[in-house]
């Protein structure tokens, strides 16, 4: 397909288990974001890469969370430890150009993770 | 802090009217503003943007207004239609700002569109 792809669709974690989330941008694409959705509420940002490079990372909420980007395509998020505060939609989104460029985001569908 | 703000958690039209979804935002640095749609289980798609030197942008049935003074934006769409019920989220980023900002989106909370038929 051309879109933005997320697997799983779903996760469910037991509290303390550690959890891989994979997104496949477009091809192509320079930019690649992960946003995390908690019920309710509007996407919020978790880190940025353009690239293979990590230029932001300031939205990761503690040292838990880890994305790499290893050779500028795929992506993982990686949640070490999940607590039940970590239950969100992870949202990955990818862009053409790099992200100055005005380059309209195209969102992959997500993966629903619940901690329990 | 909630830098954009929807204060409309949901919004009820009738098919054919107008629909109004409104946004609020403090951070001043913010230059360029998005509307997202988003269906049940799939990730939002993009609408329509307006940077801050303009204060109108049209695309078909979508007019998006902003109103800098008031830090202030508004979609429009006429005539609103079934299919168009969905989430919408309004987004900004400082895009112009310099320094370490390059397009990151800050997303208010969203409003629910439906549209009756």
């Amino acid at each position: 397909g051309a879109g933005v792809s997320q697997s799983p669709r779903y996760k469910v974690a037991k509290r303390g288990q550690d959890v891989a989330l994979r997104c496949d941008p477009i091809s192509g694409h320079v930019s690649l974001f992960w946003y995390q959705q908690a019920l309710g509420q509007g996407p919020e940002f978790l880190t940025y890469f353009q690239n293979e490079a990590q230029l932001d990372k300031s939205g990761l909420p503690s040292d838990r969370f880890f994305a790499e980007r290893p050779e500028g395509s795929v992506s993982t998020l990686k949640i070490q430890r999940t607590q039940q505060e970590d239950s969100a939609v992870y949202l990955c989104a990818s862009s053409y150009g790099a992200a100055r460029d005005n380059s309209p985001l195209h969102f992959g569908n997500g993966t629903r993770l619940t901690v329990t | 802090d909630q830098q954009v703000k929807q204060n409309s958690p949901s919004l009820s039209v009738q098919e054919g009217r107008i629909s109004i979804l409104n946004c609020d935002y403090t951070n001043s640095m913010f230059d360029y503003f998005l509307w997202y749609k988003k269906y049940p289980a799939e990730g939002p798609t993009f609408l329509i943007s307006i940077s801050s030197i303009k204060d109108k942008n049209e695309d078909g049935r979508f007019t998006v207004f902003l109103n800098k003074s008031a830090k202030h934006l508004s979609l429009h769409i006429v005539p609103s239609q079934p299919g168009d019920s969905a989430v919408y989220f309004c987004a900004a980023t400082p895009l112009n700002a310099g320094g370490t900002s390059y397009g990151k989106l800050t997303f208010g909370q969203g409003t629910i569109l439906t549209v009756h038929p």
